[in-house]
Formats: structure tokens, C-alpha cells, sequence
């Protein structure tokens, strides 16, 4: 995609952290997300950040967020084969939920 | 509460015919979103309705592809005549947006095209 890039895949073990990471084009975008993709199931909004933080955890789930050098990243901590799945990056620049997604990442677990 | 539901989950057509996606959002949502992932990559925006106007329809690859809000209700989206190209999954999203505030857009299941 033009405005956001992810690695494709990504392998771990079980027990593992995962990191993902997505790098973002335009400085202006207001919300960054975070979507998991479950094989045969829609698009399911794990987390989001703001753009003017730089942290958010959620349980399992850290999301950091570099502005100067436009990447975000999620790490998911003690992976699961539940966990496996695509996850797309995506910003808003926005006052309405247009998004621009990655291509995703495919992650996977194994036992 | 259903969640957003599209219709029908998979369709393969021949290319030269029509299809009719079909998107029933969470009861409420003035906004309606399509979104599109052609062959594993990005996922791309299509058009945005406000009830049952266009807000933006940049996304929209060309004129083959029509999409209505008729009552701003269901939404469709008809691709006539269809392309090989136009093969992908199409996804919808709604949500109820408050100015000033984060609203979470939910999407459906989405429905998997294939053109032959």
C-alpha cells in the first residue's frame, strides 16, 4: 500500500512475544488501529492509539507508537495459537472512520 | 444485537455479469462504509454514506461500480459489467460518529468475489 506498510508474515512459538510492526506516511493522521482477521471472519478491532501518545497496554496487547519516525507497532506477549490470524494496520486522518489499512500480516503460532 | 451483516458470503460470477453486494449495518449507524482487499493486498476504501448520502466516493474504482443507500438503511453495491480485476473481498463497516469523540466502525464478515 502507499500510505501503510507491514511485513507480510510473521512465525512464533507459543509462549513467545509477537511484535508486528507498520510504518505510516502522513504525520496528520489523528488515530492509528490495530485489526485481526480470523480465517473466515471480518475484521475485528483489537486496540487504537491516539496520535498524540506514545503507549497504550491493554492486557496482552502493547502498542507503541514513534511519531517522528511515522511506525507503530503491536506486541502481543505470550503468544497463543488463538492469536494466530492477519493483522492490519490502519490510520484515520479524519473526523470519520476512513481508514487506510496495510496489507496485513499474517501471524503465525506454533505449538 | 446483530452485528453488521453482508450478503452473500461468496459469490462467483462470469466476467460480463452482474452482482449485487448487499450490507445490512447495526441498527442506528448513520455511516456506511465499503472497503476492498484485492489479492492479499491492502485493504482499500470504496465510498462512505451519511444516512443515505455519498459523504466521499473517491475510493470508487470507475463507473462500474454503483452503490446505493436507498432510506439510508441496507446499502448495495453493484458491479456491472464485472472484470476479472474487480475479484477480492469486500468488506462493510458502520458506525455512529459523535464529533469530538473516537467511535469504533464495525465490519462485517465481508463477502468474497471471484470473477471467472
Amino acid at each position: 500500500g502507499e500510505d501503510v506498510e507491514q511485513s507480510l508474515f510473521l512465525s512464533v512459538r507459543e509462549g513467545d512475544s509477537s511484535v508486528i510492526n507498520c510504518t505510516y506516511t502522513d504525520s496528520s493522521s489523528t488515530y492509528l488501529y490495530w485489526y485481526k482477521q480470523e480465517p473466515g471472519a471480518g475484521l475485528q478491532l483489537l486496540t487504537y492509539i491516539f496520535s498524540n501518545m506514545d503507549m497504550k497496554q491493554d492486557q496482552r496487547l502493547t502498542v507503541l507508537l514513534n511519531k517522528k519516525d511515522k511506525h507503530l507497532s503491536l506486541r502481543i506477549a505470550d503468544t497463543q495459537t488463538g492469536d494466530s490470524a492477519i493483522y492490519f494496520c490502519a490510520e484515520r486522518k479524519g473526523d470519520f472512520n476512513k481508514f487506510y489499512f496495510g496489507s496485513g500480516t499474517k501471524l503465525n503460532v506454533k505449538p | 444485537e446483530a452485528g453488521v451483516t453482508q450478503f452473500p458470503s461468496h459469490s462467483v460470477i462470469e466476467k460480463g455479469q452482474t452482482v449485487t453486494l448487499r450490507c445490512d449495518p447495526i441498527s442506528g449507524h448513520d455511516n456506511l462504509y465499503w472497503y476492498r482487499r484485492v489479492m492479499g493486498k491492502e485493504i482499500k476504501f470504496l465510498l462512505h454514506f451519511v444516512k443515505e448520502s455519498k459523504q466521499d466516493e473517491s475510493g470508487m474504482p470507475n463507473n462500474r461500480f454503483l452503490a446505493e443507500r436507498t432510506g439510508g438503511t441496507y446499502s448495495t453495491l453493484k458491479v456491472q459489467p464485472a472484470e476479472l480485476e474487480d475479484s477480492g473481498v469486500y468488506f462493510c463497516a458502520s458506525s455512529q460518529e459523535i464529533t469530538g469523540h473516537h467511535t469504533e466502525a464495525f465490519f462485517g464478515q465481508g463477502t468474497r468475489l471471484t470473477v471467472v
